[in-house]
């Protein structure tokens, strides 16, 4: 079963800064692009950045280009986000999905369950 | 950036009814549209992709049409697992942009 489970989440303040990872499993990691989206509470999905099979290329919203930073590492099956400079409006569940960036196909599956990131002072 | 409008916001249907519901782009986005299922608790699940191609494992009751900037998602025959929010996303345009979603309750 291809699965996707994301973890560090938690409350942090403004101007701080949380990382998050993704662990994936049930199909070869290298051959896909990924991507982290997010849902703010009572919001829409919102794509927030992706990341090339092999690293070489990423992606970012203009919301959190400059503050966060996607990287993966295939020997470890795993997806990151470092987040930086956190503001109130970061918060959200965060999703790892595999598709979109770097990616032969625009739509996103699978996806994880999420992480929560409240950004609160 | 392309903007998605769902209608209506909230549905009510009874379970073995049929529900459609619609996703509007602010600008033509081919039949580059995809749909998915959210539940609380549970990751989103793919749908539907490329306007109208059920995604592996999606029960032949879930169907979608359209293209350009008009798309609608049908649900034949509701079961009671189907009660969730649907949300459609372009992937024509960059960045991709997905919409409000629309939420499929018990009437």
């Amino acid at each position: 079963e291809e699965q996707l489970v994301e973890s560090g989440g938690g409350v942090v303040r403004p101007g701080g800064s949380l990382r998050l990872s993704c662990a994936a499993s049930g199909f070869t990691f290298d051959d896909y692009g990924m991507s982290w989206v997010r849902q703010a509470p009572g919001k829409g999905l919102e794509w927030v950045s992706g990341i090339t099979w092999s690293g070489g290329s990423t992606g970012y919203s203009d919301s959190v280009k400059g503050r966060f930073t996607i990287s993966r590492d295939n020997a470890k099956n795993s997806l990151y986000l470092q987040m930086n400079s956190l503001r109130a409006e970061d918060t959200a569940l965060y999703h790892c999905a595999r598709g979109y960036y770097g990616s032969g196909r625009g739509w996103f599956d699978p996806w994880g369950q999420g992480t929560l990131v409240t950004v609160s002072s | 950036e392309i903007v998605m409008t769902q209608s209506p916001a909230t549905l009510s249907v009874s379970p073995g009814d049929r529900a459609t519901l619609s996703c509007r782009a602010s600008q033509s986005v081919s039949s580059s549209l995809a749909w998915y299922q959210q539940k609380p608790g549970q990751a989103p699940r793919l749908l539907i992709y490329g306007a109208s191609t059920r995604a592996t494992g999606i029960p032949a009751r879930f169907s979608g049409s359209g293209s350009g900037t008009e798309f609608t998602l049908t649900i034949s025959s509701l079961q009671s697992e189907d009660f969730a929010v649907y949300c459609c996303q372009q992937y024509n345009n960059w960045p991709g942009t997905f919409g409000q979603g629309t939420k499929l309750e018990i009437k």
